[in-house]
């Protein structure tokens, strides 16, 4: 089974900064998607960001963006001038392109924005 | 478009009972997956439904079961409960067809607690 390790169980920024999350993973397949997924405390998960394994263009939307090495299996994401609502847990997640529609999820970040 | 919604939101429970929980994906997505997520054990896949049919199958035992009806709408029922059970009982929906239909929306979960 693909594994996905999230290194960093809390992180903390101040507002208006900027901040990395990590994300590593272990697969042997080439067909796969990538996802952060945001989950503010007591609230719904949400969906970030995702990208596509066989794109070489890291994926944006608005402030956040993915920092995609295919070869070192490595996906952050950094998040741009850090609002107060961005406070939440940050799960990344892993899908295969051949194996149906099973998930991997990391253990989570939790990101404290500091006012 | 309603998103995925999940009943009852909150389920209290003694050990030995049984208890089924609801999930009504978005309209027009065929697939339902069904997640435990826990502080200790973050989030953990139980199963797929696509088409009234289990896909996929996570690592749980036998008391963990669900079903799909033709209207898409999944239920999940855990007999015999026991108190590691009780949890954040997520449900995420994907469209399985075209374009970005590998991303999953996430319900608002149901919390089951066992006492």
């Amino acid at each position: 089974a693909q594994t996905v390790t999230q290194s960093q169980p809390e992180m903390s920024v101040q507002e208006a900064e900027t901040v990395t999350l990590s994300c590593t993973y272990d697969t042997s397949e080439s067909d796969y998607y990538l996802f952060w997924y945001k989950q503010p405390p007591s609230r719904q998960m949400i969906l970030v960001i995702r990208q596509e394994a066989y794109k070489q263009q890291n994926a944006t939307e608005n402030r956040f963006s993915v920092n995609f090495q295919k070869a070192a299996k490595s996906f952050s994401l950094k998040i741009s001038d850090s609002q107060l609502g961005d406070a939440a847990m940050y799960f990344c997640a892993y899908r295969s392109g051949n194996t149906g529609n099973q998930f991997y999820f990391g253990t989570g970040t939790s990101l404290t924005v500091i006012p | 478009k309603a998103g995925v919604t999940q009943t009852p939101r909150y389920l209290i429970k003694t050990r030995g009972q049984q208890v089924t929980l609801s999930c009504s994906p978005i309209s027009g997505h065929r697939s339902v997956s069904w997640y435990q997520q826990t502080p200790g054990q973050g989030l953990q896949f139980l199963f797929e439904y696509f088409s009234e049919t289990q896909r996929n199958k996570g690592n749980f035992p036998g008391r963990f079961s669900g079903r799909q009806f033709s209207n898409s709408r999944s239920e999940m029922n855990v007999s015999t409960l026991e108190l590691g059970d009780s949890a954040l009982y997520l449900c995420a929906s994907s469209f399985i067809q075209g374009e970005g239909t590998d991303t999953q929306y996430f319900g608002p979960g149901t919390r089951l607690t066992v006492l």
